[in-house]
This record gives C-alpha cells, sequence and structure tokens, in this order.
C-alpha cells in the first residue's frame, strides 16, 4: 500500500531555533516529492524535489531528498513565530499526477 | 485575484440534504483536483480532471460526483449528505506537465448535523 509518513507529528520550539522536519515514503511510479506549508487557509508550495542528494534552498527553509532510502528532510533555520504552521510532504506519482500527501507536521514556534 | 476560488467557504446543513461545493481557477490549468482533508489534516485525493476528463477516480462513496463543463470549473456534487461528509474540501489546480504549479483553493469547511 502506497503511503507517506511524517515526523515528528507536532513539535513546539522557541524563537531561533532550528527544526527538521522528516517524509518518509513508500509509493509506486514515484515522480518527486514536494513540501507544503498550510496556514488557516490552503497549503502554499514550498519546494519539489526530483533528483536525490540536490538541495533546494529559500531563504531560512531548505529541503533534500534521499530516493535510495526514501526519505526527504525540511529544515528551518532561526525560526520565527510566522513558521508556525502545518508542514505537508506529498509524493507526486507519474499516473496522472496523483499525489499521495502525509499527515503533516504542526509546528508552534514560541516567542 | 484570487488564482483558486471556492464557494462557498463554511457550509452547514442537515444530514440527507444534496448539497453542490463550486470551484474555478483563472490560471489557465489544464488539470484540477478535489481532496478532502480529515480532522488529523490528512489530505486525500477524491477526483482529478485534466481538460475535462476524469483522470482519477479514488474509492469515495457514488454520492459524491464531481463536474467539470470546462477547464477552468470543477463542482463537486454530494447526494444524500451523512455526518462523515463533515471535512474541509480543497479544490486545486495545476499544468498537468509541471507539477510545481500545484495551487490549492482556501477550502470548504463543510459540517452536517
Amino acid at each position: 500500500e502506497d503511503k507517506v509518513v511524517q515526523s515528528p507529528l507536532s513539535l513546539v520550539v522557541h524563537e531561533g531555533d532550528t527544526v527538521t522536519l522528516n517524509c518518509s515514503y513508500e509509493v509506486t511510479n514515484f515522480r518527486s516529492l514536494l513540501w507544503y506549508k498550510q496556514e488557516k487557509k490552503a497549503p502554499t508550495f514550498l519546494f519539489m524535489l526530483t533528483s536525490s542528494g540536490i538541495e533546494k534552498k529559500s531563504g531560512r527553509l531548505s529541503s533534500i531528498l534521499d530516493k535510495k532510502e526514501l526519505f526527504s528532510i525540511l529544515n528551518i533555520t532561526a525560526t520565527q513565530t510566522g513558521d508556525s504552521a502545518v508542514y505537508l510532504c506529498a509524493a507526486l506519482l507519474n499516473t496522472g499526477n496523483q499525489f499521495y500527501f502525509g499527515t503533516g507536521t504542526s509546528l508552534t514556534v514560541i516567542p | 485575484d484570487t488564482a483558486v476560488s471556492q464557494t462557498p467557504k463554511y457550509l452547514v446543513t442537515q444530514m440527507g440534504n444534496d448539497k453542490s461545493i463550486k470551484c474555478e481557477q483563472n490560471l489557465g490549468h489544464d488539470t484540477m483536483y478535489w481532496y478532502k482533508q480529515d480532522s488529523k489534516k490528512f489530505l486525500k485525493i477524491m477526483f482529478s480532471y485534466n481538460n475535462k476528463e476524469l483522470i482519477i477516480n479514488e474509492t469515495v462513496p457514488n454520492r459524491f460526483s464531481p463536474k467539470s463543463p470546462d477547464k477552468a470549473h470543477l463542482n463537486l456534487h454530494i447526494n444524500s449528505l451523512e455526518l462523515g461528509d463533515s471535512a474541509v474540501y480543497f479544490c486545486a489546480s495545476s499544468q498537468f506537465t509541471a507539477p510545481g504549479t500545484y495551487t490549492f483553493g482556501s477550502g470548504t469547511r463543510l459540517t452536517v448535523v
């Protein structure tokens, strides 16, 4: 059965801390892995990772994919209260642009 | 300008009723999706249309019926609503060949009482 598992399920940190969110996947016809940030409204796109070992970076956020071990991590450095959200990862399949989402990691950053 | 818009944002209705949720995108994307998000924030795909053609039809009750009158619209009709249908429903769109364009609507919170 295809699945995407994220850990931890929830995390509370202080401003300035660095966090690492994990996403492991077991899907057939894997194409890419995507990360989203969901606040009160809709999930917003962060990264799409297709190649193994190549880090993608956007400001304080970075992510990398390991296609051999079937996981990805999302790092957030110098966290701010505005980083508080649910972070979702999703495995994109080759078939029909279908996504399998993980259950998300709820991140709370306290001042 | 709202890229993917869903209406209504909130919907409270009684069991047994029939309701529709509308979705429109102005991004020129050729693929649209409906997702159901449960209380644990898990997003599960329900349907996907590419150029008005149904390409993903996951195992959902046949009380749920999608309709895509054109590429920019994908509506979700639900018959005989049940308590377990209460959830947030997200519409999304993308360009089929460019998954990085995937864009979500703001969701419709459906509460069945």
